[in-house]
């Protein structure tokens, strides 16, 4: 079993829709966690970097974090056809060092 | 902003050649990383460095050696390149915390025909 689950999608949404992207993981010890997204043929690129539970918002990006349900979500509000993407989560475990562990990421298509 | 350069965008080598991929920071990041990215397998992680001179394996070092001569840059080397070495090769930097997020270059596509 994977450390960190992630859907791999593709999610396909019209322009305009709230997007929900989530992963899972299994183990308690990751405390650090941050989402990113990677456009075709480039490096991924950071966008949200969460600590604990709750909830953190960059204009239309929220990240939550439910630590004890082992949840993580991205929301995209009005999403827009440049938010179309691959989104990787990554967390960090603390009784490992210089370490993310990524989800598999979740291909993001958002139609005009 | 952070910049990580990776040398090469497109690289095509031959079965057993030596391949040389570079890849520089400007942030005066202590750690450097590589990864390998392939479909349904995610991001691995092959070999990290944090600090000059230092290196540790990762996940599939296997094939692959490093080398990390100056603070800025950090090189990935295959000694004998296989056709199963064929993929995207990410070079990522961060600040010496361990907690902190890793910044990435634009990557090297690798074919080894």
């Amino acid at each position: 079993q994977k450390e960190v689950e992630q859907d791999p999608g593709p999610l396909s949404v019209p322009e305009g829709a709230i997007v929900s992207l989530n992963c899972t993981y299994s183990n308690s010890a990751f405390q650090y966690f941050m989402w990113y997204r990677q456009y075709s043929r480039k490096g991924p690129e950071l966008l949200m970097y969460t600590y604990s539970s709750g909830n953190k918002e960059d204009g239309r990006f929220t990240a939550q974090v439910d630590k004890s349900s082992k949840y993580i979500s991205l929301f995209i509000r009005d999403s827009q056809p440049s938010d179309s993407a691959t989104y990787l989560c990554a967390m960090i475990r603390m009784d490992s060092s210089y370490k993310l562990i990524f989800g598999s990421g979740t291909r993001l298509l958002v139609r005009p | 902003d952070v910049k990580v350069t990776q040398s090469s965008r497109y690289l095509v080598k031959r079965t057993g050649e030596k391949v040389f991929l570079e890849c520089v920071q400007d942030m005066d990041h202590e750690n450097m990383f590589w990864y390998r990215q392939d479909p349904g397998l995610g991001l691995r992680l092959i070999y990290f460095s944090y600090d000059v001179k230092m290196k540790e394996k990762g996940d599939i070092p296997e094939g692959y050696s490093v080398s990390r001569e100056k603070k800025e840059r950090f090189s990935l080397i295959l000694e004998s390149a296989s056709t199963n070495q064929t993929s995207m090769y990410l070079c990522a930097s961060s600040p010496g915390q361990s907690n902190s997020p890793l910044h990435f270059g634009n990557g090297t596509r690798l074919t080894v025909t």
